[in-house]
């Protein structure tokens, strides 16, 4: 049983560009989760998902940030003409509909030139 | 909203030294979980726990739940280097949302 798959591992963007960060879940597991992680500092809950569906996005930025777990393939999270702040580790986490505890992806390290 | 803090922010220890971080919930909690992270690695989840004083053993690390279920401690006994990383505990969810500690960062010095 693969465990949560991210892509890129390694994202270098321009100012202005978009980034796009993609998660894969566990087989199973219906719920996904995307955190930010700036270095030496801690998990900032972005969004939470089901398919189709986002159950929870307050912790998103309303501007430029936004994300989907469609029916089929990977949840993306997408970033509109990023900006040097959102340098960092974007993980994704999924876990299965009776939660006991959450499965990380290895995150996607974002940099923004 | 839900508050989980972690004490201390870092620690630096001696192989073979002990070492406890701890969680501290402003409100009761249902659970706990209890994660690792080593450096430039991806959040690992190590345990969950559910019941009022609760502890659990995995090898040389001990969990604990506190009787109010307001705090959580891990404990680890003879530090070894593979136990550097950042230890977190999180919360359960407040609606939808998963708060982490701000994690201990705990150095081993061989």
């Amino acid at each position: 049983n693969a465990g949560v798959m991210q892509n890129p591992r390694h994202l270098v963007r321009r100012r202005g560009q978009e980034a796009r960060l993609r998660c894969s879940p566990m087989k199973g597991h219906s719920h996904v989760y995307w955190y930010r992680q700036l270095p030496e500092e801690g998990l900032k809950f972005m969004v939470y998902l089901q398919k189709e569906n986002i159950i929870d996005e307050s912790g998103m930025p309303k501007e430029r940030f936004s994300a989907e777990f469609p029916k089929e393939g990977p949840s993306i999270l997408r970033i509109q003409q990023v900006v040097r702040g959102d340098s960092a580790a974007y993980f994704c986490a999924s876990s299965p509909p009776t939660f006991l505890g959450q499965y990380f992806g290895p995150g996607t390290r974002l940099t923004v030139l | 909203g839900q508050q989980v803090m972690q004490i201390p922010q870092y620690q630096h220890v001696q192989e073979g030294e002990d070492f406890t971080t701890y969680c501290n919930s402003s409100t009761t909690l249902s659970n706990i979980q209890w994660y690792k992270q080593r450096p430039g690695g991806h959040p690992v989840f190590l345990i969950q726990l559910v019941k009022s004083g609760e502890v659990k053993k995995q090898k040389r690390l001990t969990f604990q739940f506190g009787e109010a279920k307001k705090n959580s401690s891990l404990h680890i006994t003879a530090t070894q280097t593979t136990d550097v990383g950042t230890y977190f505990c999180a919360g359960p969810p407040t609606g939808n949302q998963f708060y982490f500690g701000t994690g201990t960062s705990l150095t081993v010095i061989p």
